[in-house]
């Protein structure tokens, strides 16, 4: 079983600061992905990185793929009270059935 | 991507009953899962449904718990049998989207609270 440990698990924040979530693992992922799940609702694609190295923006948001493909981050600036929600990282691997691993989750709650 | 559908979207039962949860794919896909997400924690994998053999189940659940049915390329159930309490969980749907990279695809869930 692929282990992915994100950091921190909690995380309250004023609007208009900056954080960031991250996501490790001692295995390599061929891709990794961010979701975003809201009360009520499953989890929602926000992106896929498959590069080493590789960093994508989303209007305020920034992710990361470490060069060795283990370890992700996602960089949030001047957070808003609907960034509210429960952050998921998920590695890829391309062998399996099961071919998605889920880290731990971050639950980002913005105060307005 | 795919669009899921899933119901019922909560449910509060007594314990010791079955509740059986659906999920309607809009396209046709080889493999569903199904996850358990308890409250203010990760996904946690039950079992992968395959249409036309049995569901690969996890370690930690068995197929007396939650069975589930793959009748077709669109369309899963899994049933909790016999709740307890330690039930009370949201239920996820999903699918995979293997067109490169994997990626997933999830209904609304299912709120399950047992009493």
């Amino acid at each position: 079983t692929q282990l992915l440990e994100q950091s921190p698990q909690f995380l309250s924040i004023q609007e208009g600061e900056n954080l960031t979530v991250y996501c490790n693992s001692s295995s390599v992922f061929s891709s990794l992905q961010w979701y975003r799940q809201e009360p009520g609702e499953g989890p929602v694609l926000l992106v896929t990185v498959v590069t080493g190295g590789e960093v994508k923006k989303l209007k305020r948001l920034t992710f990361q793929f470490g060069d060795a493909r283990k370890d992700s981050s996602l960089h949030i600036t001047a957070a808003q009270p609907g960034d509210t929600g429960l952050y998921l990282c998920a590695g890829g691997t391309q062998t399996g059935a099961n071919n998605l691993f889920f880290g731990t989750g971050t639950r980002l709650t913005v105060i307005p | 991507s795919a669009v899921i559908s899933q119901k019922p979207s909560r449910d509060i039962c007594q314990r010791g009953t079955s509740l059986t949860i659906q999920c309607q794919v809009d396209s046709q896909v080889t493999m569903m899962f199904w996850y358990r997400q308890q409250p203010g924690q990760s996904l946690t994998l039950i079992a992968t449904a395959n249409q036309g053999s049995e569901a690969t189940y996890e370690s930690g659940f068995v197929i007396d718990k939650f069975p589930i049915s793959r009748p077709n390329l669109t369309f899963s159930t899994l049933t909790v049998s016999n709740m307890s309490p330690e039930d009370s969980s949201i239920y996820l749907c999903s699918v995979e989207d293997h067109g490169g990279n994997t990626e997933a695809f999830f209904g609304q869930g299912t709120r399950l609270t047992v009493v």
